[in-house]
């Protein structure tokens, strides 16, 4: 069964406070993806991991950071975090650059 | 800089009517355009997708029309159903990511 996890589905922190985010997936891919989604603004992509320890930047990685020890398994971290990072975060996962991705149910964000 | 622009915002159609959903974009050298499908609490799933060397792709009621010589395409969702009620997301493909667009929210009333 091909699926993309996200944990926590719902995550509520204080401004400056580190947040973890978790993203698993069962296919094996070599690429995944974080995205952030706004209303009015689409999805936006904050990191792509190739593989395993190969991480590039995105359109807005400033505020975040990622890691991915195994190919299943990549994380988003925030340190510090701040109101302006309250969000929806998509995690993605696909076989190559940009072709058909799948997409976790998302993790909703509060900053206070 | 929106390098990939959908129009309108939101859409209502009544059900058994076409929608259409409109995207341009700027850079001639995107080859591949997916169009992802998003319902309320759940993550964006590829609905349909159309290469630059085609003009047209169907699948079942979804249609995808594309203009390369303009950089403009459409979707259009024929006999539309309450069920297609989502926001829907035109991409383009540049270099190793996807380009969102972002997103035309379609309600379809029974």
């Amino acid at each position: 069964d091909m699926k993309v996890t996200q944990m926590p589905r719902y995550l509520i922190k204080r401004m400056g406070e580190n947040v973890l985010l978790e993203c698993g997936q069962d296919m094996s891919h070599e690429t995944m993806y974080w995205y952030r989604q706004d209303p009015g603004l689409g999805l936006q992509l904050i990191y792509i991991s190739y593989d395993v320890d190969s991480n590039s930047e995105g359109d807005i990685p400033k505020g975040y950071r990622v890691s991915r020890k195994k190919r299943e398994h990549f994380s988003l971290i925030l340190d510090s975090a701040k109101t302006n990072q309250t969000s929806v975060y998509f995690c993605a996962s696909s076989w190559d650059w940009g072709v058909e991705q799948y997409f976790g149910p998302g993790t909703r964000l509060t900053v206070l | 800089q929106q390098q990939v622009r959908q129009s309108p915002q939101s859409l209502t159609v009544w059900e058994g009517e076409t929608a259409i959903l409109n995207c341009s974009y700027e850079d001639s050298t995107f080859n591949y355009f997916p169009w992802y499908q998003q319902f309320p609490g759940e993550g964006p799933a590829l609905l349909i997708s159309i290469s630059s060397v085609s003009d047209k792709k169907e699948d079942g009621r979804f249609t995808i029309f594309f203009n390369k010589r303009e950089k403009k395409l459409s979707l259009h969702i024929t006999d539309s159903q309450p069920g297609d009620s989502a926001t829907y997301f035109c991409a383009a493909k540049g270099g190793r990511a996807l380009i969102f667009g972002t997103g035309t929210t379609v309600s379809v009333s029974p």
